[in-house]
């Protein structure tokens, strides 16, 4: 069966570079989820977006921004990269935004700022 | 605002013993609960949910979990641990219809099943 992808798997980036992470959800899933994932930590809520629209905005700075396109795979630009932005990122989808569905998750990107 | 307490950092088992991980929460309203696994350097893997219904529930690779509604409780259960049960195990809670849809998860359990 089909799953999240992410691309890239691995990226290091230098302070104050912009980087941009890629999600692209199961097929015919309409919401996608952003979590920050610090070695150790839980899953941390940055913003999610339901038929292509933002739904839900949690801890995302401002540096960052995201959207989700006609095919609903959605892009999480990040920008003025911090030493502690270097973290795991998780894109997760749902066939809704309804709160019974279970969340499907990516296999992540690593982000690494040196 | 809904809030996940997953009490143990770390549980130890040997292999072949029943093992629990536990999880409290708190919601206003009915809770959707979840389970999740996550391996090194991988997504986190959906296990098992209660939405409504039967207070014990059964997911993936032989977990269960039991909803305890009086004591707000939703522990991950197995009869017989096994190593490649090894991992970071998340519990979750969203609110019901109507409120937030956005889950919000406890902050990890690791099991080590040791052999």
């Amino acid at each position: 069966a089909a799953g999240v992808i992410q691309s890239p798997r691995h990226l290091i980036k230098e302070k104050r570079e912009t980087a941009t992470l890629k999600c692209y959800p199961i097929p015919r899933h309409d919401t996608v989820y952003w979590y920050q994932q610090g070695p150790g930590q839980d899953p941390q809520f940055l913003i999610s977006f339901y038929e292509k629209m933002q739904s839900d905005k949690g801890s995302i700075p401002d540096r960052f921004s995201a959207q989700q396109f006609s095919d609903y795979h959605s892009e999480l630009n990040m920008s003025s990269l911090e030493l502690g932005d270097s973290a795991l990122y998780f894109c997760a989808s749902t066939p809704s935004n309804a709160g019974s569905h279970e969340q499907y998750f990516g296999p992540g990107t690593r982000l690494t700022v040196t | 605002a809904q809030s996940v307490a997953q009490p143990e950092d770390q549980v130890n088992v040997a292999e072949g013993n029943p093992l629990t991980v536990k999880c409290t929460y708190s919601v206003s309203g009915n809770p959707y609960l979840f389970w999740y696994v996550q391996y090194p350097n991988r997504g986190l893997q959906f296990l098992l949910k209660y939405i409504t219904g039967d207070n014990l529930v059964k997911g993936s690779y032989g977990f269960e979990a039991e909803f305890n509604k009086s004591q707000t409780s939703f522990h991950l259960k197995k009869p017989s641990a096994l190593v490649s049960d090894s991992a970071l195990y998340f519990c979750a809670v969203r609110g019901p219809s109507g409120g937030s849809y956005i889950p919000t998860f406890g902050r990890g359990t690791s099991l080590i099943v040791h052999p």
